[in-house]
């Protein structure tokens, strides 16, 4: 099993609607967890931060499920410029490695 | 301002040579990584380092040197014996993760193809 699993789509939603993504992760040692965003042919960047009692930035929310040992991001009222590829990451501590998921590409329909 | 830079964007190489990436950062992070990435594909680990003066292998460091003699700079070697070396080089820093949990910062990253 990767370390890191991500549905890898494409999501093909309709302008308005909301979508979500989840990221399951194997390994159970401490580290934290993040969403980035990466445009086509651009560099990732990220996103928001994954926090043990969720967390809410405008139209979006992650979860983190440590139980189950999954994250979740929630796109509410979808737009056009939400298109683009998001990629699960985790940073775990005991190697100091940044571990990336393949990402799942989403197409935000007009 | 603050930040991490990579050159060329774009770079050709013949089969056979070595070339090498740079990536230079002015934030002072101690961590640095080297991430390829495929068409389609996800970011796979080529090589980090968490300190000058030592890194380790990521899970494809197969024909690929780097050292990390500067805080600022962490340079990739992509050598002859990388088989399929076409692809897009992105260079990342951040504190520590152990530290607890912060963003990585990325260059705009090096296009590399084999001519």
């Amino acid at each position: 099993r990767k370390e890191v699993e991500q549905d890898p789509g494409p999501f093909n939603v309709p302008e308005g609607a909301t979508v979500a993504f989840n990221c399951t992760y194997s390994n159970s040692a401490s580290q934290s967890f993040f969403w980035y965003r990466q445009d086509c042919r651009k560099e990732p960047k990220l996103l928001m931060s994954v926090y043990s009692s969720g967390n809410e930035d405008g139209r979006f929310t992650a979860q983190l499920n440590r139980a189950s040992q999954y994250i979740s991001l929630l796109i509410r009222d979808s737009k056009l410029s939400d298109s683009a590829t998001y990629l699960c990451v985790v940073n775990r501590y005991r190697d100091d490695k940044i571990i990336f998921g393949k990402g799942t590409r989403l197409h935000i329909l007009p | 301002d603050g930040g991490i830079t990579q050159s060329p964007k774009y770079l050709f190489r013949k089969e056979g040579q070595n070339v090498t990436l740079s990536c230079e950062q002015n934030l002072n992070h101690d961590a640095m990584y080297w991430y390829r990435q495929d068409p389609g594909q996800g970011l796979r680990l080529i090589y980090y380092s968490q300190i000058v003066n030592d890194f380790q292998k990521g899970d494809i460091a197969e024909g690929y040197s780097v050292s990390r003699e500067k805080k600022e700079s962490f340079p990739l070697t992509v050598t002859s014996a990388q088989k399929n070396p076409t692809a897009f080089y992105l260079c990342a820093s951040s504190p520590p993760p152990r530290t607890g949990g912060t963003e990585a910062f990325f260059g705009q990253g090096t296009r590399l193809t084999v001519v």
